[in-house]
């Protein structure tokens, strides 16, 4: 049973460039939540998707966007990168209504130069 | 608002001796969870444990339990007999906005076992 798998798993872009990751859930979740998590902090929610719509929204700017597929598969786009969004992105499902944790996947390391 | 606290930037434990991770939380919920993740130098956040703050008896999973302190808002996690393989992050979280809303998680604590 795979968990969550989110590709690519490094990437470096250029200050002012747009990016987009992208996030397949566990099997049979249909909650997508994306966070960061900058170097040496704990990760900070941007956003949660569900039936296609996102749902709550962290404390981002709207540079961040993102989407969800209707087999619930998720992107996040950043546009007009800036260094400081050189961070870990984490990708993590859920089954909406079941208590319980969210299972994370192993992120993307995205680097802005 | 939520706030977790984790006052320990690193620990160290000698590999088979017990080693209690601290966690405080701040929240006005009434009902509410807390989480335990391990997060390796692969970077995956791996959950341990969860405790609900309506559950009469503390949770253990295996090696982990939390020693769940509801008057003084700390859940802090015990790891007994430690292995080499938990030299890693550890985070504690919460949801934000009820049960069903999403973590905000502490800062974390580096745990580093000693052969």
């Amino acid at each position: 049973d795979a968990g969550v798998t989110q590709s690519p798993t490094h990437l470096i872009k250029t200050r002012g460039q747009q990016v987009t990751l992208r996030c397949s859930p566990k099997s049979g979740h249909d909650t997508v939540s994306w966070y960061q998590q900058a170097l040496g902090q704990g990760p900070q929610f941007i956003f949660q998707y569900y039936e296609e719509e996102e749902r709550q929204r962290g404390n981002f700017p709207d540079r961040f966007s993102g989407h969800q597929f209707p087999n619930y598969s998720s992107e996040l786009n950043v546009n007009a990168l800036l260094l400081g969004d050189s961070a870990l992105y984490l990708c993590a499902s859920r089954v909406t209504g079941r208590k319980g944790g969210y299972t994370f996947g192993s992120g993307t390391r995205l680097t802005v130069v | 608002a939520q706030k977790i606290t984790q006052t320990q930037p690193g620990m160290f434990v000698q590999e088979k001796e017990a080693v209690t991770l601290d966690c405080t939380y701040d929240t006005s919920d009434q009902s509410y969870g807390l989480f335990w993740y391990k997060q390796p130098s692969s970077g995956e956040m791996i959950f341990l444990i969860y405790q609900g703050s309506y559950d009469e008896q503390n949770a253990t999973e295996g090696r982990y339990s939390l020693n769940f302190q509801k008057a003084r808002k700390s859940a802090n996690l015990v790891i007994s007999a430690s292995q080499l393989g938990d030299s890693a992050m550890y985070f504690c979280a919460a949801p934000y906005g009820g049960s069903q809303g999403n973590l905000i998680f502490g800062k974390g604590t580096k745990l580093s076992v000693k052969p």
